[in-house]
């Protein structure tokens, strides 16, 4: 069974980097029916995509978080990685990594538990 | 970049009762791409419906999705306790607001 897990810091000053893994159990993150996302939840708000990378390390990010946020993969380690430059409080959000089939349906599935980041000072 | 609108944003049913729950796009999208997710509070979203109408696996039959165009609908025929949760549609990188089903 797929198992994706975040992990990083949950906390983030204002204007650094926000960095997180996301480390794929049970499968390969090399496998070439998927891709691999990040997506983050604001506190009582609704799910906004971030970007999503493939496993060869072709890269898709939202327009509007696209100038500050890096996605890279290690298939040697099974994992795959957000940065998100020159954070605000507006980045404070629950940031949750998932697998994309981006066959015939494209949806996100499984979903890692998701981790709480806070940006503040 | 397509929106997608979700109707109502809070949803107050009891068990029992049939819940409709509307996802609507701002523009024409191809039903093979849009999805449903369930999200308890504290918990990652859950795989609901694809392909706006296929039900992922262990869904219960309770839940169906149909629609197509701009318009599409998440029908739970009869609430189990269980099923009160937020629901949020998606298509491609685009997702919906949510829609929170409460207990009345």
């Amino acid at each position: 069974q797929l198992q994706l897990q975040e992990s990083g810091p949950g906390l983030v000053k204002p204007s650094e980097t926000l960095s997180l893994t996301c480390t794929v159990s049970g499968g390969s993150i090399s496998t070439p029916s998927y891709y691999w996302s990040w997506i983050r939840q604001p506190p009582a708000k609704g799910l906004v995509w971030i970007g999503t990378i493939s496993y060869s390390g072709n890269t898709y990010y939202n327009p509007s978080l696209k100038s500050r946020v890096t996605i890279s993969v290690d298939t040697s380690r099974n994992h795959f990685s957000l940065q998100l430059s020159s954070v605000t409080a507006a980045d404070t959000a629950v940031y949750y990594c998932a697998r994309y089939d981006y066959g015939d349906h494209k949806y996100f599935d499984p979903w890692g538990q998701g981790t709480l980041v806070t940006v503040s000072s | 970049e397509i929106v997608l609108t979700q109707s109502p944003g809070t949803l107050s049913l009891s068990p029992g009762e049939r819940a409709t729950l509307s996802c609507r796009a701002s523009q024409s999208v191809s039903s093979s791409y849009l999805t449903w997710y369930q999200q308890k509070p504290g918990q990652a979203p859950r795989l609901l419906i694809y392909g706006a109408s296929s039900r992922a696996t262990g869904i219960p039959d309770r839940f169906s999705g149909s629609g197509s165009g701009t318009d599409f609908t998440l029908t739970i025929s009869r609430l189990e306790p269980e099923d009160f949760a937020v629901y949020s549609c998606q298509q491609s990188g685009s997702f919906g607001q949510g829609t929170r089903l409460e207990i009345k």
